[in-house]
């Protein structure tokens, strides 16, 4: 079974200022994604930004990029020129690698909730 | 496109009763995933559909069931409801399995007096 461990249960950062969220996994699995999202008040889930596990190079989506480290089984991400936007629960979730019979599942961590202050 | 739709988005239920949630997933999606999220456990996975078919399960009771029809729109039902069910229930669909990229609906929230 697969684990997600997300140490940091609040944070806070300045507007316009960059912030890192930490994530941790335990898998014996070789092919997987991992996955941030972001879930405002409006509790709306919605994708921040994926990595494919057998990708070195890490992923990046405008403001948003992680710090992939797989053999420390590690995935933090970090969000560059916060903004009051950006305010949010973050998840960090693991999926192995779907196929036709074997399905696909997210697995969670517990959560960050990120508070960008003006 | 139209997002994921979920209905109802509020519901409030007695113990003891049972409920039906609704999931219509993205034009040309075939998986549909259920969660259950609270503040006490998080976000758990309760079960995925995909062509009418549940692929996956969580460990949650058998009070918990789905189904998939054949235009991929999904329901789940919770019988003998117990007030520990209160919760948002999240519904999330995928292509497939090959790409798991999963679009969230914007959940049910289910309050059980």
């Amino acid at each position: 079974a697969q684990t997600v461990t997300q140490s940091q249960p609040e944070m806070s950062v300045q507007e316009a200022e960059t912030v890192t969220l930490s994530c941790t996994y335990d898998t014996s699995e070789n092919n997987y994604y991992l996955f941030w999202y972001k879930q405002p008040p409006s509790r709306q889930m919605i994708l921040v930004i994926r990595q494919e596990a057998y990708k070195q190079q890490n992923a990046t989506e405008n403001r948003f990029s992680v710090n992939f480290q797989k053999a420390a089984k590690s995935f933090s991400l970090k969000i560059s020129d916060s903004q009051l936007g950006d305010t949010a629960m973050y998840f960090c979730a693991f999926m192995k690698q779907g196929g036709e019979t074997s399905g696909s599942r997210l697995t969670f961590g517990e959560g960050t909730q990120l508070t960008v202050n003006p | 496109k139209a997002g994921v739709t979920q209905t109802p988005r509020y519901l409030i239920k007695t113990r003891g009763q049972q409920v039906t949630l609704s999931c219509s997933p993205i034009s040309g999606h075939r998986s549909v995933s259920w969660y259950q999220q609270t503040p006490g456990q998080g976000l758990q996975f309760l079960f995925e559909y995909f062509s009418e078919t549940q692929r996956n399960k969580g460990n949650f009771p058998g009070r918990f069931s789905g189904r998939q029809f054949s235009n991929s729109r999904s329901e789940m039902n919770v019988s003998t409801l117990e007030l520990g069910d209160s919760a948002l229930y999240l519904c999330a669909s995928s292509l497939d399995s090959y790409y798991n990229e999963q679009f969230f609906g914007p959940g049910t929230r289910l309050t059980v007096l």
